[in-house]
């Protein structure tokens, strides 16, 4: 497709159990970046690829958060042993090469998460 | 202090009116800045970069100062349709793309 996707759009879990979120950026784009924003609150962001350079994971809150991003293209996130807290919308963007407009970032539609 | 700062709302203002927000940043090396817009249980999306002489889009007015560290958007003759929340972001410098969007300003326009 033309635009950023991600899947699954809902997921409802147990308390405990793992998740993984995929996200398959717009062809062509070579950053790619998570965020994830709280019922009635902003973006947070939580980790950042770029090419062949090493992550920025600043914003992963704990340990439990993890992302990998393989051959340049398609990228997961992985929430072990989940809680409550961390239901949230889990957006992927992508962006290309430049600035201003041209180095606009795209979302995808984000994954629900809920967890029980 | 937060990295990005914008006032939560929500502006209830009446159709045709003009309207303004503000975001404040706290980190004085940051390099550009967006407006993006969301709209209810969506993605957010580019409404407009800002340059540092100002820039407008159609209805849309966008400035930046640096001395005092705020970009603000202006909406003229706004319509339903601008409902949305619209949020900030920062981008910090050229050698680090992280992007820090601020908690959005709720905005609501009455018919």
């Amino acid at each position: 497709g033309a635009g950023v996707s991600q899947s699954p759009s809902n997921k409802v879990t147990e308390k405990g159990k793992d998740v993984e979120l995929r996200c398959d950026p717009i062809s062509g784009h070579t950053a790619l970046y998570w965020y994830r924003q709280s019922l009635g609150q902003g973006l947070e962001f939580l980790i950042y690829f770029q090419g062949n350079s090493a992550p920025d994971k600043s914003g992963l809150p704990s340990d439990r958060f993890s992302a990998e991003r393989t051959g340049g293209s398609v990228s997961t996130l992985t929430i072990q042993r989940t809680q409550q807290e961390d239901s949230a919308v889990y957006l992927c963007a992508s962006r290309g090469i430049g600035r201003g407009r041209s180095g606009e970032l795209f979302f995808g539609e984000g994954s629900r998460l809920t967890v029980l | 202090r937060k990295e990005v700062e914008q006032d939560p709302g929500p502006f209830n203002v009446p159709e045709g009116a003009t309207v303004a927000f503000n975001c404040t940043y706290s980190n004085s090396a940051s390099q550009s800045f967006f407006w993006y817009r969301q709209d209810c249980r969506k993605e957010p999306k580019l409404l407009m970069s800002v340059y540092s002489s100002g820039n407008e889009d159609g209805r849309f007015t966008a400035q930046l100062n640096r001395a005092s560290q705020y970009i603000s958007l202006l909406i003229r003759d706004s319509k339903l349709s601008d409902s949305a929340t619209y949020l900030c972001v920062v981008h910090l410098n050229f050698g680090n793309e992280k992007l820090t969007f601020g908690t959005g300003t709720r905005l609501t326009i009455i018919p």
